[in-house]
């Protein structure tokens, strides 16, 4: 199957600073999403985003799709960002990363 | 529109015992997955359903769990004589529906997760 790895593993920020989170495949994939858990385990969706950039606020989010990579651009980071970040594809076969996870401190 | 349900919040079992868990899906959604998350892990698939069919199995154990997904009422996934090593959050998600024939869904929405705790 795919194999989806995601990096870094940890991140810790200061309030207030960017971040870019990445997501490899080592496939091609055509059904990509990105989710927050929160720290109290909600999932939340992102993006769906099989190619191109997409942006909602500070987020925003890039897959290139030709060579098997999304990144997760998170700006002015607010310790709410803080929680686990997965990407995954969901498509016909579904596969997800083992997340990277993000402390913001104040 | 309400969001993907999912009931319980929380189960505890004995080993041994049953557990059901269940999914409403959104509104208007007519496929529904269900994924395991063990702590400190990321997110496995289990199965793909639609209504009265199961699509996509391949990441379910092959003993002691089931899902169903009936014309009418919830998507129920059904752990029986559970053991510790079931602990973990189960998420439901659903699509409301494929695009075209033999491609993808589309974006899932995912529940809040049901926590089972075996003791």
């Amino acid at each position: 199957g795919i194999q989806v790895e995601q990096s870094p593993p940890d991140l810790i920020l200061q309030e207030g600073a960017n971040s870019t989170l990445r997501c490899n495949f080592s496939d091609s994939v055509n059904n990509l999403q990105w989710f927050h858990q929160n720290p109290w385990g909600q999932l939340i969706n992102l993006f769906y985003i099989p190619s191109g950039t997409k942006q909602n606020g500070r987020l925003s989010a890039t897959t290139v799709a030709t060579e098997r990579y999304s990144l997760l651009y998170i700006s002015s980071s607010q310790t709410t960002d803080s929680g686990v970040y997965f990407c995954a594809h969901t498509g016909n076969q579904f596969y997800f990363g083992t997340g990277t996870s993000l402390t913001v401190i104040p | 529109n309400a969001g993907v349900m999912q009931n319980p919040r929380h189960l505890v079992r004995r080993r041994g015992q049953e557990a059901r868990l269940r999914c409403s899906p959104m509104k208007g959604h007519s496929h529904v997955y269900w994924y395991r998350q063990l702590p400190e892990e990321g997110l496995k698939f289990m199965v793909y359903l639609q209504k009265e069919n199961i699509i996509d199995e391949s990441g379910m154990p092959k003993e002691r769990f089931s899902a169903e997904f009936p014309k009418e009422g919830p998507s129920i996934l059904r752990i029986q004589q559970v053991v510790r090593g079931d602990s973990a959050a189960y998420f439901c998600a659903s699509s409301p529906r494929v695009t075209e024939a033999g491609s993808l869904p589309e974006t899932q929405y995912f529940g809040p997760g049901t926590r089972l705790l075996v003791l």
